[in-house]
């Protein structure tokens, strides 16, 4: 099973600051089953990143996604007061394996 | 419009079974590509995937979970029910229901595109 590993646990940052986040994967996985999602307090995660660099319907043009084999980034160019929210890293493997990273908060510094 | 709606008890004892219905509409599970997966967040902690069949009724476990775990679908109705047997207090959490979007078309997502907004359950005595 692929473990995906975020960096770092805690972001504090504050709104119109760039947020970079990391997801390692303990084995190459294909860039074209990496995905990211970003949760708000007391609401279902949304589909941010397919694909590892797609944006998905309605995402803004600051979430952009890129990376490969075992290391991936999500990156908010600036920060709007919304952004501040919990962000997961997926991975869809063979077998139909899907597994989740353990997740990033970016706070309000 | 796709929607999904989980349902199921709130509360369940230790050491007994726990069924939940996902009921979804917009989509049909028989179309080559769609899936339906189940997801559950303990409070506070990350998102730990469980299960997921797909259009062809192939049926894939969460390898440290899959011997308490079943999942089916009932086409006909759009739900997807997902059993999970001996319940322990650590299982607490909220259940999500997502549709995982393999379909092969102009735009390919292979993720989870659509999620319901979850259902708590509480494992006590």
């Amino acid at each position: 099973e692929i473990v995906l590993t975020q960096s770092p646990g805690t972001l504090s940052l504050s709104p119109g600051e760039r947020a970079t986040l990391s997801c390692r994967a303990s084995q190459s996985v294909s860039s074209s089953y990496l995905a990211w999602y970003q949760q708000k307090p007391g609401q279902a995660p949304r589909l941010l990143i397919y694909g590892a660099s797609s944006r998905a319907t309605g995402i803004p043009d600051r979430f952009s996604g890129s990376g490969s084999g075992t290391d991936f980034t999500l990156t908010i160019s600036r920060l709007e007061p919304e952004d501040f929210a919990v962000y997961y890293c997926q991975q869809y493997g063979s077998s139909q394996a899907l597994t989740f990273g353990g997740g990033t908060k970016v706070e309000i510094k | 419009q796709v929607t999904l709606r989980e349902s199921g008890p709130a509360l369940v004892k230790p050491t007994q079974t726990l069924t939940l219905t996902c009921t979804f509409s917009g989509f049909s599970l028989s179309t080559s590509g769609m899936c339906v997966s189940w997801i559950r967040q303990p409070p506070g902690k990350a998102l730990e995937w469980l299960a997921l069949i797909d259009w062809d009724d192939d049926k894939y476990y969460s390898t440290s979970l899959k011997t308490r775990l079943t999942i089916s679908k009932d086409t006909s109705k759009n739900q997807v029910v997902l059993t999970m047997t001996n319940m322990d207090p650590v299982d607490t959490a909220t259940y999500y229901c997502a549709r995982f979007n393999m379909v092969r078309g102009v735009i390919i997502v292979d993720a989870f595109d659509i999620w319901g907004q979850g259902t708590m359950v509480t494992v006590s005595s």
